[in-house]
């Protein structure tokens, strides 16, 4: 069974543009969250989509958006990208009520 | 708010000897935790879980123990190995609400 697949692994943007982030979960799996990792701040939640419905929010600004489609595939967006917004993003999928699988994440640097 | 704490950023253990990773939390809703482990420039694995109606769980060398009146559970790793250095995150959720993490404890294996 593949595991979940973040593109791309990096990405390197420049303050003010915008970055879109795409996460293939497992097979069957429909629910999808993103989280993004900083140093000293660990795994900060970013939302979650189930059957393309946002299902959860974390409390990041409206810059940060997501999407799910209709095969359960998933794509984070950041608009006006910050400085601050440099980070490893990192998608998850899971089955029914049990724990997340992990991909590997999109290393995102913002110059 | 942190509903999920570890309050040790980092442990340094002699390879054979256990491993004691803990975390606190303060939401009393939680019913289900788990732990993962992360190593740099990878997603996060999981290790193993806990659900509240249990106590305790073993799996392998790993070894998670839940006090639900203290709202406190340890992760135990007997004999510690070279290769359990990594950064390990507790997580919890109540239902299927997001999960929320701690920010982790790097732990550290000496030969």
């Amino acid at each position: 069974k593949a595991g979940v697949t973040q593109t791309p692994r990096y990405l390197i943007k420049t303050r003010g543009q915008q970055v879109t982030l795409s996460c293939s979960p497992i097979s069957g799996h429909r629910s999808v969250s993103w989280y993004q990792q900083t140093p000293g701040q660990g795994l900060q939640f970013l939302f979650e989509y189930f059957s393309e419905t946002q299902r959860n929010k974390g409390n990041f600004p409206g810059r940060f958006s997501g999407r799910q489609f209709s095969n359960s595939r998933s794509e984070m967006n950041v608009s006006t990208l910050e400085l601050g917004d440099s980070a490893l993003y990192l998608c998850a999928s899971r089955q029914a009520n049990y724990g997340y699988t992990f991909g590997s994440g999109t290393r995102l640097t913002v110059v | 708010d942190q509903q999920v704490k570890q309050n040790s950023p980092s442990l340094s253990v002699q390879e054979g000897r256990i491993s004691i990773l803990n975390c606190d939390y303060t939401n009393s809703m939680f019913d289900y935790f788990l732990w993962y482990k992360k190593y740099p420039a990878e997603g996060p694995t999981f290790l193993i879980s806990i659900s509240s109606i249990k106590d305790k769980n073993e799996d392998g060398r790993f070894t998670v123990f839940l006090n639900k009146s203290a709202k406190h559970l340890s992760l135990h790793i007997v004999p510690s190995q070279p290769g359990d250095s990594a950064v390990y995150f507790c997580a919890a959720s109540a239902g299927d609400d997001k999960i929320i993490f701690g920010k982790g404890t790097r732990l550290h294996i000496l030969p």
